[in-house]
């Protein structure tokens, strides 16, 4: 049982850079959700989905970009990286009302 | 609007001593209250959580919380700690519907042999 798998773990990028951090879970799980975190200031919540072709704005979406086309996957899109999007990302599922979320390992990136 | 505070960003006590993290919450509907730890460079682990019912709940790891309404409080508490529970432990907040949640700062444990 996978559970939430992110990849990569680690990645540097340069200014103005595009990237897809990358998210996939098992469990059938309806909600899924990206967050951000970084030192002093807990996890922050970036996208969020409560379903395939649903998806909605958290505290700090500017920057970033997502899609749902499957239950199972839900990307994370840099558009033009910044140095303040360096942080560790987390994507997290749970399942219906009541259930908690389970998180993945987390991807680890830096911007130049 | 809706937030989480830890108040202690950083705690330290001595193996075997009891712990008690604070944890105070500002939510308008009825608040779904988690913990979770984190050890350096992984993931988070769910310790707990309340949903509704019994107010004090039980967790992994010899864990406890206690809810209480009339002081927007979810405390999690532990009898006697382990050199093994330095970590970063965080509370949040959530909603049912939609699956978001609202983290405080977090609080860094430290264990002293």
């Amino acid at each position: 049982n996978a559970g939430v798998t992110q990849t990569p773990k680690f990645q540097v990028l340069k200014t103005g850079q595009s990237m897809t951090l990358q998210c996939a879970q098992d469990m059938n799980h309806e909600y899924m959700s990206w967050y951000r975190q970084d030192p002093g200031m807990g996890l922050r919540l970036i996208h969020y989905s409560v379903g395939a072709g649903i998806t909605d704005q958290g505290e700090v979406p500017n920057g970033y970009n997502v899609s749902r086309s499957t239950t199972e996957d839900f990307p994370l899109r840099l558009l033009s990286a910044a140095p303040s999007q360096t942080s560790v990302y987390f994507c997290a599922s749970k399942d219906r009302e009541n259930q908690p979320q389970h998180f993945g390992d987390g991807t680890r990136l830096s911007i130049l | 609007a809706q937030s989480v505070t830890q108040p202690d960003i950083h705690i330290t006590v001595s193996e075997g001593a009891s712990l008690e993290l604070r944890c105070n919450y500002s939510y308008g509907a009825t608040p779904y209250l988690f913990w979770y730890v984190q050890s350096p460079g992984q993931g988070l682990q769910l310790l707990l959580k309340y949903f509704s019912g019994d107010t004090l709940v039980q967790g992994i790891k010899g864990f406890e919380a206690e809810f209480k309404r009339s002081q927007s409080s979810f405390n999690l508490r532990k009898p006697s700690v382990h050199w093994s529970d330095a970590a970063e432990y965080f509370c949040a907040v959530g909603s049912s519907n939609t699956g978001k949640l609202i983290f405080g700062q977090g609080t860094t444990l430290q264990v002293k042999p």
